[in-house]
């Protein structure tokens, strides 16, 4: 069984850098094709995706977020991390992790969600 | 970048079919995918690669694509369907996400 949980401040100042975990289980990013994606959901509006990572040296972003964006991993703790920096109050918004299916592109597994509000 | 139109919201009355539709260029060249979305939840996927089903998701829930509409079809619509749905594709041509805009799928 495939869960995921995201972690991270819930109250971020504009201008400051927003780090979010994604713990997973039930798979291994070892296994070809298999991602972790970021994607976010700002109150009311929709989803948008924000970065994929696949291993250390490959990764894809949102071409509108990409020079604020960093994915990373932490293999020994089966966690994916976000970094986004100089938020500003447009990035408050619920962020999801959510597992990749290899080769369909489709997310069939999401964490449960983690608010983000920024604001000074 | 790739852009998908859904129509903001739809009706049905229970019992009736629902479709969603879901507008891009060509779209019927890629693979769509639906999520269901209810208040205060995570999406969850109901519909990949146009047409199937995952597992747990009842035969109601059907789904096509051609040319520039895929749709989400919801036979026999019952009170519990109520959501939002969002179609999304895996632009292969540059490796990117796109969600469509979500519509509000109502039962009266």
């Amino acid at each position: 069984q495939i869960t995921l949980k995201e972690s991270g401040p819930t109250l971020v100042k504009p201008t400051q850098t927003l780090t979010l975990t994604c713990t997973f289980s039930g798979f291994s990013l070892s296994n070809s094709g298999v991602g972790v994606a970021w994607i976010r959901q700002p109150p009311g509006k929709a989803l948008e995706w924000l970065a994929l990572f696949y291993r250390d040296d490959d990764k894809r972003y949102s071409p509108s977020l990409k020079s604020r964006l960093a994915i990373t991993r932490d293999t020994s703790n089966n966690q994916v991390v976000l970094t986004m920096t100089n938020v500003d109050p447009v990035d408050t918004a619920t962020y999801y992790c959510a597992h990749c299916l290899p080769r369909v592109g489709a997310f069939d597994a999401w964490g449960q969600g983690t608010m983000v509000t920024v604001s000074s | 970048s790739y852009v998908l139109a859904q129509p903001p919201s739809e009706s049905v009355a229970p019992g009736q079919t629902a479709r969603i539709t879901c507008g891009g260029d060509n779209v019927g060249s890629k693979s769509v995918h639906w999520y269901q979305q209810k208040p205060g939840q995570a999406p969850a996927l109901v519909m990949y690669y146009d047409s199937d089903r995952p597992a747990g998701i009842p035969e109601r829930f059907s789904g096509s694509n051609s040319g520039d509409t895929a749709a989400l079809t919801i036979s026999r619509v019952e009170a519990g369907d109520e959501a939002d749905y969002y179609c999304q594709v895996w632009d292969t041509d540059t490796d990117h996400w796109v969600f469509g805009g979500g519509t509000k799928l109502t039962v009266l």
